[in-house]
């Protein structure tokens, strides 16, 4: 396993259209993390999935974003009817539960810059 | 809601010397973890060193340290010897230990330029 890996890395669509992302985390690891960053600032939380279940989604997220986990293992972002706004670098990251000797660091995939027109 | 604060948009360093990156954060929770990930350009944010909050002595890893200050809530990273190879965006970041959520706060960032 060489790590976190997304696809496309690069997407350019037109206002209005559906784009999807996806994400394949290291296979042993059961949390599963979307972020958001756009040019000079950090990365804004989404969401995230313990296993196939996504336990926190944040509030700046509009219903246009879903994200899924269907079995535990890869997971797809999907944003429906775009706007130029959402143009940005999506983010996956994954990494084990936190636990006794285990702080549940993040190791991150290298991004799909999404741009809007 | 905790916030993470970096108050330096960009630093700069000759390579060989020591830089210290500051970082900020606001929290009522005793119990929690605190990161720097770096960034290199067009590649994956990776770990550079974490923080136990209820450890008081400061994480070191190799030419990379920290200075935990808990009652002030700061948490510094210093660059030792620093190396062209250290050029990066640097992010802090917190994440609860006791809340139930999972999800870390990153700060937005410095910008670290080392010179040749």
């Amino acid at each position: 396993d060489t790590g976190v890996s997304q696809n496309p890395r690069h997407k350019i669509t037109k206002r209005g259209q559906n784009v999807t992302f996806r994400c394949d985390p290291i296979s042993e690891h059961n949390r599963l993390y979307w972020y958001r960053q756009t040019l000079g600032q950090g990365p804004e939380f989404l969401t995230y999935f313990q296993n196939e279940a996504q336990l926190e989604k944040s509030r700046l997220l509009s219903d246009r974003f879903s994200a899924e986990r269907p079995k535990g293992s890869f997971s797809t972002l999907e944003i429906q009817r775009t706007e130029q706004g959402d143009s940005a670098m999506y983010l996956c990251a994954s990494s084990f539960t936190p636990g006794t000797g285990n702080t549940g660091e993040l190791f991150f995939g290298e991004g799909s810059r999404l741009t809007v027109l | 809601a905790q916030t993470v604060t970096q108050s330096q948009p960009e630093m700069s360093v000759q390579e060989a010397e020591t830089v210290t990156l500051s970082c900020t954060y606001d929290t009522s929770e005793s119990d929690y973890y605190l990161f720097w990930y770096k960034q290199p350009p067009s590649r994956q944010m990776i770990l550079v060193i974490r923080q136990e909050a209820y450890k008081q002595q400061n994480a070191t890893e190799n030419r990379f340290s920290v200075n935990f200050q808990k009652a002030a809530k700061s948490f510094s990273l210093k660059i030792s010897d620093s190396q062209l190879g250290d050029a990066a965006m640097y992010f802090c970041a917190y994440r609860s230990a006791t809340s139930g959520t999972y999800k870390y706060i990153f700060g937005t960032g410095t910008r670290l330029k080392v010179l040749a």
